[in-house]
């Protein structure tokens, strides 16, 4: 399984672009990118996922550059309720495999 | 329902004792989940069901640990003889194909303290 780095925490003002970078250096030709919200005292919450170039959807944009070592989780125009951990999963796709590892997150905190 | 239900959502118990956490996955999903979340961590894969097959174990901490889901609907998660180093949220997810390439849904978790 593909080891991820990211920062523990970031801060940011409302109505901010915010990215987040997550290192994935020996990230494998099958594995893909995913990223998941969670917030306190819920599960966590997918948010977007990608292979390469960039992916976008009504709640984030997910840029990957050719060499797929990195990736960056973009928010545009944050608001409070964005404040939660966001974790960035490297995973292979197929049937045949089953776990996903999550890290330890990036702790996004919103300031008005 | 809608979502994941997991129950209870809180759960103390006094060391030694055993429990059972249960999990309705979305009707018609195949895959379920099993993590454990330890407070500030993120969350730590136990054990995969295809329908009601489990087919990879290998992130159960030690045998006290144990899940099943008989009918490939409703999972059980048992812990017995508990242990405080046990406590935490225990996490239940399920995604509508096989394996972990697609969107996991999760449940909003079982708390359990161990005193």
């Amino acid at each position: 399984l593909a080891k991820t780095t990211q920062p523990i925490s970031m801060d940011s003002y409302e109505g901010q672009e915010v990215n987040i970078t997550c290192s994935h250096n020996n990230i494998a030709t099958n594995d893909y990118i995913t990223w998941y919200q969670q917030f306190p005292s819920q599960g966590p919450r997918f948010i977007i996922q990608g292979y390469k170039t960039k992916v976008t959807n009504e709640v984030a944009s997910l840029f990957i550059p050719a060499d797929r070592k990195s990736s960056t989780l973009s928010l545009p125009r944050v608001s409070l309720s964005d404040t939660a951990v966001y974790y960035c999963l490297v995973g292979e796709a197929g049937a045949g495999s089953y776990q996903l590892t999550f890290g330890k997150g990036t702790k996004l905190s919103v300031i008005p | 329902g809608a979502g994941v239900s997991q129950s209870p959502r809180y759960k103390v118990a006094k060391r030694g004792q055993d429990v059972a956490l249960r999990c309705d996955p979305i009707s018609g999903h195949v895959s379920l989940f099993w993590y454990q979340q330890a407070l500030g961590q993120g969350p730590e894969f136990l054990t995969y069901f295809q329908n009601e097959a489990q087919l990879d174990k290998s992130g159960l901490p030690s045998d006290r640990f144990f899940a099943e889901r008989p009918e490939g609907s409703v999972s059980t998660l048992k812990i017995q003889r508990t242990q405080q180093e046990d406590s935490a949220v225990y996490l239940c997810a399920s995604s509508l194909i096989q394996g972990a390439a697609g969107e996991l849904f999760f449940g909003e978790g079982s708390r359990l303290t161990v005193l």
